[in-house]
């Protein structure tokens, strides 16, 4: 999967308390996005990243944030998590140059 | 924002037969458009896209053809094998802009049935 390696793969925690997933690359990839899989809405963007401590909001950010202190890591966060935050969870990276994006193999969370 | 449909949600087809998966875009702006592939417990692969300034592009027995007036794009496999059976997705985006944001579509479930 290109050099990417998302943590945990699988994670089952309660509601309310915090969980951060992390996606690591080893391509030196300038863009970064994380995207959540549900049936029936296919992928959807969260956050991306276009550099070091430059990210912005896409399209299902609401109670996700994100962090980038380093090129080759980046951070999802689920301050308090919910039910609804239950998903298969995509990390994905691609250079400027190309329009290809290649994904990471995707941390299942669960919310109980 | 950009919104993509796509049609059907599941396909069966008999080992050897053609399978045609259909998707529209809203955005006249979009201008890139993947399909990936997805095995069972994988990331999306990409398999083709084709970008705005051509009609139809081919690798073996995979093609994609894209109608800009219509807006839409269709992913066609030919000779389809037992292997091809996976959950495919279309995508659009704009290839300009800080960061590519690739809006997708609900995806297919494709069975090839031998």
């Amino acid at each position: 999967d290109a050099g990417i390696t998302q943590s945990p793969r699988h994670k089952v925690t309660e509601t309310g308390t915090p969980v951060t997933l992390r996606c690591h690359q080893t391509e030196n990839h300038r863009y970064m996005y994380w995207y959540r899989q549900d049936p029936g809405h296919g992928l959807r963007l969260i956050h991306y990243s276009y550099g070091v401590k430059d990210t912005d909001k896409g399209e299902v950010s609401d109670g996700y944030s994100v962090s980038r202190s380093k090129t080759e890591d980046f951070l999802l966060t689920l301050e308090s998590a919910t039910s609804s935050q239950t998903s298969v969870y995509f990390c994905a990276i691609s250079e400027p140059k190309n329009t290809e994006a290649f994904f990471g193999q995707g941390t299942r969370l669960t919310v109980v | 924002g950009e919104n993509v449909e796509q049609h059907p949600s599941t396909l069966s087809v008999q080992e050897g037969d053609s399978a045609v998966i259909k998707c529209t875009y809203s955005d006249s702006a979009s201008n890139y458009f993947p399909w990936y592939k997805q095995e069972l417990g994988k990331g999306p692969q990409l398999i083709i896209d084709i970008r705005s300034n051509v009609g139809e592009k081919k690798d073996q027995r995979i093609a994609v053809t894209l109608n800009k007036t219509a807006k839409h794009f269709s992913l066609h496999i030919t000779e389809t094998q037992p292997e091809d059976s996976a959950v495919y997705f279309c995508a659009a985006s704009l290839t300009s802009g800080s960061a590519r944001q690739l809006t997708f579509g609900s995806g297919t479930q494709l069975t090839v049935l031998p």
